[in-house]
């Protein structure tokens, strides 16, 4: 399975933009890249997919590189309740396998 | 709320028992995945179920196993249970079988203690 590469943490002051790299150069051509996040108490909670152009929804943009070999999940104003670990995650065909993600911290 | 319901919320039994795990997939979805998530193993896929057949294997033991019935509820059986067990399984969804390009819809787990 094609594994993805995060950062245990990370830190972002509310109502500032957040960024969340991850690396992920073994992806294959047919890998979509997910993010979910997970808030406390709470199970996964889709946040956007892409493939190959960047995408956007009213959660958050995806941004992916030419390559395919990275990406990065763009959280436009960050809030309280963005507050959670977010996975970046490669799926294909049958499943999506989990790492372990970054957790993120909002500091008010 | 993402409209898959698991019951119970907590299950708390003792070494070598055995439990059952109950999951309703969102209105429409055929798919139904099983997760186990531990503090040091994070989440796990288990099993993959699509309109009744057995889809997809991840790291499911021999002492688990699942069904989806023909309302497309899924059960996750736990037999003979050990401590290591104790952990957070979480059931989602998905209205195709191919979750790599979809998305899943996950339920609020139900938390399982071995004691």
């Amino acid at each position: 399975d094609a594994k993805t590469t995060q950062p245990n943490s990370m830190e972002s002051n509310e109502e500032e933009p957040v960024h969340l790299p991850c690396n992920h150069s073994t992806i294959s051509g047919t890998d979509y890249i997910h993010w979910y996040r997970q808030l406390p108490s709470q199970g996964p909670e889709y946040v956007i997919h892409g493939l190959t152009s960047n995408v956007n929804n009213r959660m958050a943009s995806l941004a992916i590189a030419e390559d395919r070999k990275s990406s990065t999940l763009i959280l436009h104003r960050a809030t309280l309740r963005d507050a959670a670990v977010y996975y970046c995650i490669l799926g294909s065909d049958d499943k999506i396998i989990f790492g372990k993600g970054t957790r993120l911290h909002i500091l008010p | 709320d993402s409209g898959v319901t698991q019951t119970p919320k907590h299950l708390i039994t003792a070494t070598g028992q055995r439990v059952t795990l109950r999951c309703s997939p969102r209105s429409g979805d055929l798919s139904v995945y099983w997760y186990q998530q531990s503090l040091d193993q994070g989440l796990q896929f288990l099993i993959q179920y699509y309109n009744g057949e057995e889809r997809a294997k991840g790291n499911i033991l021999e002492r688990f196993s699942a069904q989806q019935f023909p309302d497309l509820h899924s059960e996750l059986n736990l037999s003979s249970l050990e401590l290591g067990d104790s952990a957070l399984y979480f059931c989602a969804s998905s209205v195709v079988w191919a979750s790599g390009y979809n998305e899943q819809f996950f339920g609020p787990g139900t938390r399982l203690t071995v004691l």
